[in-house]
C-alpha cells in the first residue's frame, strides 16, 4: 500500500522563525510532489510543487526533494500568523497503465504566535 | 478566469437516501478527481474521470459512482448513504489525466449524514 506520511504536529513557531514542515513516502516510482495549504474548514489551497531533486524556491517557500531518501521537505521563511494552517503533502505515484493517483498524508498543523 | 467550482455548498440527508455532488473544472481543464475528506484526515482518492471516462478508482464501494459529461464538468453520486459517509467531498481538476500536473481543488460540499 502507497503511503504517504506526516507528522501531524502541531507544530508551534514564532512570529519571524522558519517552520519545516516534513513528509516521506513509500513508492520508489513516485514522480511529483505537492504541498497544500488548508485552513480550518476550507479546501485545500495547492502552495508548491516540486518533481526533481533539489530545492524550489518561491517568495518565502521552499520545497526540497530527495528521491534516494523519499523525503519531501516544506520551508517557509518569515513565517506569518497568516501561515497558521494544515499542511499538506501529496504524491503522484503510478497506479497501473499510464494512470497516476494522488495520494495525501494526513496533514501537519502550524500555529504561528505572534 | 474561473476556478473550480461545486455545489452544493453543504447538504444534509438521512441514512439509506442518495445523493449527487456537482462539479465544474477550472477553465481549460479536462481532467476531474473526486475525494473524500473526513475530519483531521488527509483527502482520500475516489476516482478519477478523463474524456468521459472512469480512468482510476480507489478503495471505495460501488455506491459511489460519477460521470463527466463533455463539456468536463462531472458528478459524484452516491447510494444507501451510511453515517460513515459524512464528510467533505472535494472536487479537483487538472490538465490532461493526471501525470505531474498539479490539481486544483474546489470549495467542496460538507455532506452531513442524520
Amino acid at each position: 500500500q502507497k503511503e504517504v506520511e506526516q507528522n501531524s504536529g502541531p507544530l508551534s513557531v514564532p512570529e519571524g522563525a522558519i517552520a519545516s514542515l516534513n513528509c516521506t513516502y513509500s513508492d520508489r516510482g513516485s514522480q511529483s510532489f505537492f504541498w497544500y495549504r488548508q485552513y480550518s474548514g476550507k479546501s485545500p489551497e495547492l502552495i508548491m510543487f516540486i518533481y526533481s531533486n533539489g530545492d524550489k524556491e518561491d517568495g518565502r517557500f521552499t520545497a526540497q526533494l530527495n528521491k534516494a531518501s523519499q523525503y519531501v521537505s516544506l520551508l517557509i521563511r518569515d513565517s506569518q500568523p497568516s501561515d497558521s494552517a494544515t499542511y499538506l503533502c501529496a504524491v503522484n505515484s503510478p497506479s497501473g497503465g499510464s494512470n497516476y493517483k494522488l495520494t495525501f498524508g494526513k496533514g501537519t498543523l502550524l500555529t504561528v504566535n505572534p | 478566469d474561473a476556478g473550480v467550482t461545486q455545489s452544493p455548498t453543504h447538504l444534509i440527508k438521512t441514512r439509506g437516501q442518495q445523493v449527487t455532488l456537482r462539479c465544474s473544472p477550472k477553465s481549460g481543464h479536462d481532467t476531474v478527481s473526486w475525494y473524500q475528506q473526513a475530519l483531521g484526515q488527509g483527502p482520500q482518492f475516489i476516482f478519477q474521470y478523463y474524456e468521459e471516462e472512469e480512468r482510476q478508482r480507489g478503495n471505495f464501494p460501488d455506491r459511489f459512482s460519477g460521470h463527466q459529461f463533455p463539456n468536463y464538468s462531472s458528478e459524484l453520486n452516491v447510494n444507501a448513504l451510511l453515517l460513515g459517509d459524512s464528510a467533505l467531498y472535494l472536487c479537483a481538476s487538472s490538465l490532461g489525466g493526471g501525470f505531474g500536473q498539479p490539481q486544483h481543488f474546489g470549495d467542496g460540499t460538507r455532506l452531513s449524514i442524520l
